[in-house]
């Protein structure tokens, strides 16, 4: 079974940093492309960031370009999203979510449950 | 730059059917899309990724009850048989290029 874990969520303040972690379960990490997508609290989704098989190829919303980074560990089947210079507009449900490919311009095809991000001073 | 758009809500009575839409914009006929769905207090479900000429690949573990079809511009995602757990968000998903663009999402009321 197919499963994706994020952490590292909390409170931080505007300004600060925070690091998520993914950990993924049930099937091969290394052959597959991963995404974040978050939902801040009562919207819809948007698209974060994605990371080919290979940490090869990256991409990033234009909302987080130049403070957010992606990066994927294929001997620990994890998945990190370093967050710098947080703003309330990044409150939101962080969600993990598997590509169908090994490159991340492919759909999501197995979602996370979320961590939750405030940002509040 | 793609635009997904999605009516904000749709309702329909249980054991009946109902249809979805996801309009893409001028220029982006041709793309494929995603259909997921997000039910209260939970993660988005995959559901399908669905063409231009109408074929689709389902999720798996998902229903039958669950098809997808293409007009033009146009993409319906189709669930008969409505049941209580239905009841969700459904949201549309392609890519961009350079990006994935989600749809606003439509909220589905099972009556």
């Amino acid at each position: 079974e197919v499963q994706l874990v994020e952490s590292g969520g909390g409170l931080v303040q505007p300004g600060g940093s925070l690091r998520l972690s993914c950990a993924a379960s049930g099937f091969t990490f290394v052959n597959y492309a991963i995404h974040w997508v978050r939902q801040a609290p009562g919207k819809g989704l948007e698209w974060v960031s994605g990371i080919s098989y290979n940490s090869g190829s990256k991409g990033y919303a234009v909302s987080v370009q130049g403070r957010f980074i992606i990066s994927r560990d294929n001997a620990k089947n994890s998945l990190y999203l370093q967050m710098n210079s947080l703003t309330t507009d990044d409150t939101a449900l962080y969600y993990c979510a598997r590509a169908g490919s090994a490159w991340y311009t492919e759909i999501p095809d197995y979602w996370g449950q979320g961590t939750l991000v405030t940002v509040s001073s | 730059q793609l635009v997904l758009t999605q009516p904000p809500s749709a309702s329909a009575s249980l054991g009946a059917s109902v249809k979805l839409t996801c309009t893409l914009s001028s220029g982006h006929s041709s793309n494929a899309i995603a259909w997921h769905q997000q039910q209260p207090e939970k993660g988005p479900r995959y559901l399908m990724t669905l063409k231009n000429d109408g074929s689709h690949k389902k999720g798996d573990g998902i229903p039958d009850r669950f098809s997808g079809t293409s007009s033009g511009a146009e993409r319906f995602l189709i669930i008969s048989s409505l049941q209580s757990e239905d009841e969700a968000d459904y949201y549309c998903q392609a890519w961009g290029p350079g990006i994935h663009v989600f749809g606003g999402g439509t909220k589905l009321t099972v009556l």
